[in-house]
């Protein structure tokens, strides 16, 4: 049973545009939440993190908006950049887990 | 941010032989470190947790005989693939955090077995 899920595998954004990657959760005990970046072949970077009892953290060209009564939250990217190519793994964390719980990851694609 | 470090980044292996990956946090130290399977075009599969000091907790059907791992130091992990056969061929990731909640991620271990 998926906890956290990205229901878009892939996107594609025209560059300079605004980038949109959903992500929703399914238990209400999650109190922190990150996006990580993947390039083919390497690790995950960490790229940003609300905490529950935020609805909006903002760094540079990303924002991560949280709705909690929805169960959802989205990272917005802008202006998108060829380099911003890649998959986007949102990921939860619970006290009560301990661990971080991805979800399947979106796979975007900025054409220049 | 903090910097994990993976050796080797990439080995191919004879059927029935071990292999192991080295992971370590070169500028903090970590008090758990997790290792990551990824299958092509597909998500990351959390294999098991290891807390310094302390035996490593697998998931469910990862076999913890064939998928050895210790966590001796603050800074090392290592995962040893025992008797390694093709099936075992994948992209193997640790990760790493002190006491906070983000982790950081090595940059990956590609294992073929021939």
């Amino acid at each position: 049973d998926q906890q956290v899920k990205q229901n878009s595998p892939s996107l594609s954004v025209q560059e300079g545009r605004i980038s949109i990657l959903n992500c929703d959760y399914t238990n209400s005990m999650f109190d922190y939440f990150l996006w990580y970046k993947k390039y083919p072949a390497e690790g995950p970077t960490f790229l940003i993190s609300i905490s529950s009892i935020k609805d909006k953290n903002e760094d540079g060209r990303f924002t991560v908006f949280l709705n909690k009564s929805a169960k959802h939250l989205s990272l917005h990217i802008v202006p998108s950049q060829p380099g911003d190519s890649a998959v986007y793994f949102c990921a939860a964390y619970g006290t009560s887990y301990d661990k971080v719980i991805f979800g399947p990851g979106t796979s975007l694609s900025v054409i220049p | 941010g903090a910097v994990v470090s993976q050796h080797p980044s990439r080995v191919i292996c004879k059927s029935g032989t071990s292999v192991k990956i080295e992971c370590r946090s070169l500028d903090f130290q970590a008090t758990t470190m997790f290792w990551y399977r990824q299958f092509p075009k597909k998500s990351l599969m959390l294999m098991a947790t290891s807390n310094e000091g302390s035996k490593a907790t697998y998931e469910q059907g990862v076999e913890k005989d064939k998928f050895l791992i210790n966590h001796a130091s603050l800074t090392l992990s290592t995962l040893t693939v025992t008797s390694a056969h093709p099936e075992d061929s994948s992209f193997y990731i640790c990760s790493a955090r002190d006491r906070a909640i983000v982790q950081y991620f090595g940059p990956g271990t590609r294992l073929t077995v021939t």
